[in-house]
């Protein structure tokens, strides 16, 4: 079965602060890789995702995700984060292979400050 | 709007009623999902369609919780004789097959069962 671990359940920075979220995620297979953000009062967006090829994917507003895949890992970094950052971020990740559900991981609440 | 729609956005209900939720997915989507999402945790995978066919359940999903998507468009989640473990955020997010494919969310619907 799949698995996803955050290592932070709540982050707080100062703004122009750099961020780096981690995850790392269990699965024998080939998987794709997804960060979602949801903003105080706002559905889950995607914010990037990866399926293959480079392993530094960027996505919307500034964020950046890296794939190492023997750690295991989908990190999202932004170097220099925003009081509009706050909000919950999810990894997720499912097999890539035909359809497959997502497994989640507990989110990691950002805090920045002004 | 074209994005997923989610109704009721709020439901309180006593111990022991029944409730019903609506998901309308994007409309070219052919994939439906249903997530639960409790305070602390990430989504939950409940259940899949792939146009009106059911084709996987979590075993989340008990007895007292039944999906159907009748003509592979919206879909509803019914809980019936609801207990107050089953207060909860439920997310419903569509996707189109294609590689790699991205997940849409919903709103959700904020059920509180008293």
């Amino acid at each position: 079965a799949q698995s996803v671990s955050q290592h932070n359940h709540h982050v707080i920075l100062s703004e122009a602060a750099s961020l780096e979220l981690g995850c790392n995620y269990s699965y024998g297979g080939t998987v794709n890789l997804f960060w979602y953000v949801q903003y105080p009062g706002q559905h889950l967006q995607l914010l990037l995702k990866y399926f293959s090829g480079d392993p530094l994917v960027k996505g919307i507003k500034g964020f950046e995700a890296e794939f190492i895949k023997s750690k295991f890992s989908f990190n999202l970094r932004k170097p220099s984060v925003q009081w509009s950052d706050t909000a919950e971020y999810f990894c997720a990740v499912n097999a890539n292979s035909g359809y497959s559900t997502l497994t989640f991981g507990k989110g990691t609440m950002l805090l920045v400050s002004p | 709007d074209t994005g997923v729609s989610q109704d009721p956005r709020h439901k309180i209900t006593k111990r022991g009623q029944n409730v019903t939720f609506r998901c309308d997915p994007i409309s070219e989507h052919n994939r439906l999902y249903w997530y639960r999402q409790t305070l602390g945790q990430g989504p939950e995978f409940l259940t899949y369609f792939q146009n009106e066919a059911q084709l996987e359940k979590s075993r989340l999903l008990s007895d007292r919780f039944s999906a159907e998507r009748p003509k592979g468009s919206f879909s509803t989640l019914e809980i019936q004789r609801t207990e107050q473990g089953d207060s909860a955020m439920y997310l419903c997010a569509s996707s189109f097959p294609t590689s790699g494919e991205t997940q849409y969310f919903g709103p959700g619907t904020r059920l509180l069962v008293l």
